[in-house]
């Protein structure tokens, strides 16, 4: 399995609060990404990162920000938590395809489940 | 903007038969990588099986098939001799090639639940 954690697990927060969720990586991949799940969405992207300090949007990062300023560790805040963003959300890493010796899919970690009253 | 449309919310089979995941998308792109995953009650994301879009064979995994038809934007998985452990929810993804703009952005299906009875 690649090496990769989230944390917490499971957070509890109310709703104004700031949040931060970590995710870390053993793997030295270029590429980190947060997603988020909700029941008939799949996966959305939130954000991700293409190296130390180059991050981008995805399709729903209103209200979400992301920081790497290390290759391991890529950090997603929620400055004032909504109910809305009561989900679980999923980091996962990739490296480049035209990296040698490396394939391209991504790799999840276990997810956080975030719940906002 | 792509878009991946799983049609079957949830299916189910008993073991040791064959079910297929139906999965359509739609991109103005020519070369681009589809997936599935796998999340079973664990909710860990398991990659199941991947297909480039400049390959015309169609990709294996063991148990696990796809008939890929691109001219139909069609990307479908079959799942033989079906074993309880197989019990998923299963989503289809989609990601531009290499050389395009957004490059490993996922673009994920609502997904399909299966349950496998025995």
């Amino acid at each position: 399995d690649a090496g990769i954690t989230q944390s917490p697990r499971h957070k509890v927060t109310e709703t104004g609060t700031p949040v931060t969720l970590r995710c870390h990586q053993t793997e030295n991949h270029r590429y980190m990404y947060w997603y988020r799940q909700d029941p008939g969405h799949g996966l959305r992207l939130i954000h991700y990162s293409y190296g130390v300090k180059d991050t981008d949007k995805g399709e729903v990062s209103d209200g979400y920000s992301v920081s790497r300023s290390k290759t391991e560790d890529f950090l997603l805040t929620l400055e004032s938590a909504t109910s809305s963003q009561t989900s679980v959300y999923f980091c996962a890493i990739s490296e480049s395809p035209l990296t040698s010796g490396v394939t391209y899919e991504q790799y999840f970690g276990p997810g956080t489940r975030l719940t906002v009253t | 903007a792509q878009t991946v449309t799983q049609s079957q919310p949830e299916m189910s089979v008993q073991e040791a038969e064959t079910v297929t995941l139906s999965c359509t998308y739609d991109t103005s792109e020519n070369n681009y990588y589809l997936f599935w995953y796998k999340q079973p009650p664990s909710r860990q994301m398991i990659l199941v099986i991947r297909q480039e879009a400049y390959k015309q064979q169609n990709a294996t995994e063991n148990r696990f098939s796809v008939n890929f038809q691109k001219a139909a934007k069609s990307f479908s998985l079959k799942i033989s001799d079906s074993q309880l452990g197989d019990t998923a929810m299963y989503f289809c993804a989609f990601m531009k090639h290499i050389w395009a703009d957004s490059w490993g952005k996922l673009q994920f299906g609502a997904g399909t639940q299966v349950v496998v009875t025995p």
